[in-house]
Parts: structure tokens; sequence; C-alpha cells
């Protein structure tokens, strides 16, 4: 059972606009929220993280942001840009820490 | 610093096979996952290292899957009489201690192709 879901495969922006990326999670015990991008043939990278003790976090043009009640975290991009285009990863943890669980990926695309 | 290096990148085998992945994580971390990679999914743990020791192997499928790191650095994913169902990317990723603020680095990942 998927425990992080993301449920939109795949999103397509204008370069210059604003890309939000959703992730919902049904396991109560999560309580650290990551975002990671991969590009073809890498591994996913670090991106952002939030803990859930805060409801934002802010980054450059990355925030993510996580509303703890309705299990629902969001990864703001802005202002776009072409080499933003990845498939992006929502992450969880629990407080035992170490294992991450993963939702299956939005795939951005971000046109001139 | 050099990153996660991961050996091979490719590995076609045979159904019933055994193989071996490699990773070497970033010099002085402690900490070393294995996840997996499956067709149209997110990465799925599989096992963390603390040092030599599997501090956590309950994501590894079935006994057929092992994994050692014996002096605490490189680590080696087993996997006998692979089966179709093996095939997916074999991530491996290192943290400076494994605490949950720490980062974990990913490696480019093994694509293992079962026939």
């Amino acid at each position: 059972d998927q425990q992080v879901k993301q449920n939109s495969p795949s999103l397509s922006v204008q370069e210059g606009r604003i890309s939000i990326l959703n992730c919902d999670y049904t396991n109560s015990m999560f309580d650290y929220f990551l975002w990671y991008k991969k590009y073809p043939a890498e591994g996913p990278t670090f991106l952002i993280s939030i803990s859930s003790i805060k409801d934002k976090n802010e980054d450059g043009r990355f925030t993510v942001f996580l509303n703890k009640s309705a299990k629902h975290l969001s990864l703001h991009i802005v202002p776009s840009q072409p080499g933003d285009s990845a498939v992006y990863f929502c992450a969880a943890s629990a407080e035992s820490g170490y294992a991450l669980n993963f939702g299956k990926g939005t795939s951005l695309l971000v046109t001139p | 610093g050099a990153g996660v290096s991961q050996t091979p990148s490719n590995k076609v085998t045979e159904k019933g096979k055994y193989v071996e992945l490699r990773c070497d994580p970033i010099s002085g971390h402690t900490a070393l996952y294995w996840y997996r990679q499956s067709l149209g999914q997110g990465p799925e743990f599989l096992i963390y290292f603390q040092g030599t020791g599997a501090a956590d192997d309950s994501g590894l499928p079935n006994d057929r899957f092992f994994a050692v790191r014996p002096e605490g650095s490189v680590s080696t994913l087993k996997i006998q009489r692979t089966e179709r169902g093996d095939s997916a990317v074999y991530l491996c990723a290192s943290s400076r201690a494994g605490g949950r603020g720490d980062t974990q680095y990913f490696g480019p990942g093994t694509r293992l192709t079962v026939l």
C-alpha cells in the first residue's frame, strides 16, 4: 500500500510561471518530509525538507508547504526554469528516522 | 569530493543466476541505504547499514536478497536465483550519520534486467 501519494504523474508549466507539485500521505507517524529531484540516468538529488513542527520552508526559488491536518504537502517553484524539468519525488519518514518512503513521482516539464 | 558510486551501471542476467551489485558511499559516511525502484514507481527501501551492521533489513523482499558491508564502507547487495520480477534500478545512498535530518545522497543506480 502506497503511504505517500503523488497523484499527478506529469505537469507542464511555462518558463517564468509557478510550478506546484502536490503530495499526500496516509501514515500519521510521518513527521519529516523531503522533496528529491531526479534527472534521467542519475540518482535522486535532495532538494528541500520540512519538519512537522513547521508549515513552511523556503530555499531560494523552492518552497515547501505542509498541512498536517490534511496530510498534504506541496512544492512551489517560482519562477520555473527549463532546467527544473525533471521527476520530483516526495518522501517521508517517521520518527525512527532513516528509511524514506517515496511517492511515485511527478514529471515536470518547463517549456520556454 | 566524489559522490556515491555504483557498479555496474547496467547488469543483464538470466533467470536463476546470482548477481552482486556494489556501492561505494561518500567517504566518511557511516550510514548506507539500499533502495529499489521498479518501473513507474518511487524508490522502495530495502536495507539500512550503520557502520558494518545492518540496522534494519525489513525492506528486503525475501531471503534471496542479502547485503553486506564488512568494513563499514563499500557495500554489496547480493541476489540469488534471480527472477524476472527482480528487474529494477537498485539505488544506493549514504549519509553522514544516519539521523533523520541527515541528507541521504544517492548514487546513479544499477539497472538490473533479468531475462
